[in-house]
């Protein structure tokens, strides 16, 4: 059974750093073909994808926030771990990662999501 | 990259069928045949109901089908239920990074 959790603050002041935790189940983060993403969504609005590390760690960023976005895993914890530095608050949203299929990157199993708040 | 463009509101009669469209354009949708649909009810984690444009994973029921037609993606909903009643996104890979739709909200009358 493949299941994803996300775990972080839930509060985070502005130009702070975020850190977010996703420990997977399931699968193996090792394992070829095997990738994680991660989706934001703001109260309200669409979804919008972040970044996703695969199978060999390399990672892929969103072309608008890339600069301020990191992603890495530690697959001996089955974790998946996002970075976002200089948060604002219009990056308040519910956070998500997902497990992403490799070659076409559609996202078959979700979190819950984690609502994050920047505010001072 | 912009997002891919979908009506905000749709709605139909339980029974009855409608369509969702995704518009992009020719670099992305029109390009590549990797477009997926996600379907999100309130304060729920979104569901993937197509992927790779007409594909329906295992689980979700055959009322759910998808088609492309250039740069315009669609998901049609066929017997429309009441837990139908939802937000659908739509995404499309574009080598190297995704995009999503604006979100569409489907009311079943």
């Amino acid at each position: 059974q493949v299941t994803l959790r996300e775990s972080g603050p839930a509060l985070v002041k502005p130009t702070q750093t975020l850190t977010l935790t996703c420990t997977v189940s399931g699968f193996s983060l090792s394992t070829r073909g095997m990738c994680v993403s991660w989706i934001r969504q703001p109260p309200g609005k669409a979804l919008e994808w972040l970044a996703l590390i695969d199978w060999d760690g390399d990672g892929y960023y969103s072309t608008s926030l890339k600069t301020r976005l990191t992603i890495s895993k530690d697959p001996s914890k089955n974790r998946v771990v996002l970075t976002m530095a200089n948060m604002d608050p219009v990056d308040t949203a519910t956070y998500y990662c997902a497990r992403t299929d490799s070659s076409t990157w559609y996202f078959d199993y979700w979190g819950q999501g984690t609502l994050v708040t920047v505010s001072s | 990259q912009s997002a891919l463009t979908q009506p905000a509101s749709v709605s139909g009669s339980p029974g009855l069928s409608i369509t969702i469209s995704c518009t992009g354009t020719s670099s992305d949708v029109g390009t590549y045949n990797y477009v997926s649909w996600y379907q999100q009810h309130p304060g729920k984690a979104p569901k993937l109901v197509i992927f790779d444009v007409s594909n329906r994973p295992s689980g979700v029921s055959n009322r759910f089908s998808g088609s492309k037609s250039g740069n315009t993606a669609s998901l049609a909903i066929s017997g429309l239920q009441t837990e139908d009643e939802a937000d659908y996104y739509c995404s499309s890979y574009i080598g190297g990074i995704t995009v999503f739709g604006g979100g569409t909200k489907l009311t079943v009358l």
